[in-house]
């Protein structure tokens, strides 16, 4: 079974503040993605990476890095979380076309 | 401009009823389209993946249909359970220029199943 792991279900910051949120995946797979997932809008996509130390952007990569150094683990990073980055953030693997999303984070920036 | 539209935005039936999802879309150039259940507070689980040669497929008691000429597809629940409760999100991905799979989701129908 393919898991895909977020390291918080929920999480508090305040504006300004410089936020990490990690995935990790356990099937060896070479694309791993980003997205936000607010009511109304589905899913849209933050950025995504074919490989190691290879980043590419999404829809709305504005506000946001990532870094991926391992092939197993993708982070989202918030260099200045802001309000209007309150929003549930979901990461997916994919071996192929197949994507397997994690638990998802829902982040409320203060 | 490639969209996904999802009909109705919510719906409600009794426990053990049938009920169908609508999904339009303007994608193009067409690679493929799922159907994805969403619980609450959860990420989304791949029920169905349809590629433009095929018009049917089965997962259980949940069955995809897709018209590729009229760009519609539709997901039809059979003797519903009280944890089909969920988002069903229509995804359709499409080729990009660059060569990589580009996805366009659409917003989900929130399904609640009442005993």
């Amino acid at each position: 079974d393919v898991k895909v792991t977020q390291s918080s279900r929920y999480l508090v910051k305040r504006t300004g503040e410089k936020v990490f949120l990690e995935c990790v995946q356990d099937m060896d797979h070479e694309n791993m993605f980003w997205y936000r997932q607010d009511p109304g809008l589905g899913l849209r996509l933050i950025y995504f990476s074919y490989d190691v130390k290879m980043k590419e952007k999404g829809d709305i990569p504005e506000g946001y890095s990532v870094s991926r150094e391992k092939k197993e683990r993708f982070s989202l990073i918030l260099e200045s979380a802001s309000t209007n980055q309150t929003s549930m953030y979901l990461c997916a693997s994919s071996p192929g076309y197949e994507q397997y999303f994690g638990p998802g984070t829902r982040l409320t920036v203060t | 401009k490639n969209q996904v539209e999802q009909s109705p935005q919510s719906l409600i039936i009794l426990e053990g009823k049938n009920c169908t999802l609508q999904c339009n879309y303007t994608v193009s150039p067409f690679s493929n389209l799922r159907w994805y259940k969403q619980d609450t507070g959860r990420g989304p689980v791949s029920l169905t993946i349809m590629t433009f040669s095929e018009n049917t497929k089965s997962n259980g008691r949940y069955t995809a249909t897709l018209d590729a000429d009229t760009k519609q597809s539709s997901l039809h629940i059979t003797a519903s359970q009280l944890s089909d409760s969920a988002s069903y999100i229509c995804v359709v991905s499409r080729i990009s220029n660059f060569g990589n799979e580009k996805l366009t989701f659409g917003t989900g129908t929130r399904l609640t199943i009442i005993p």
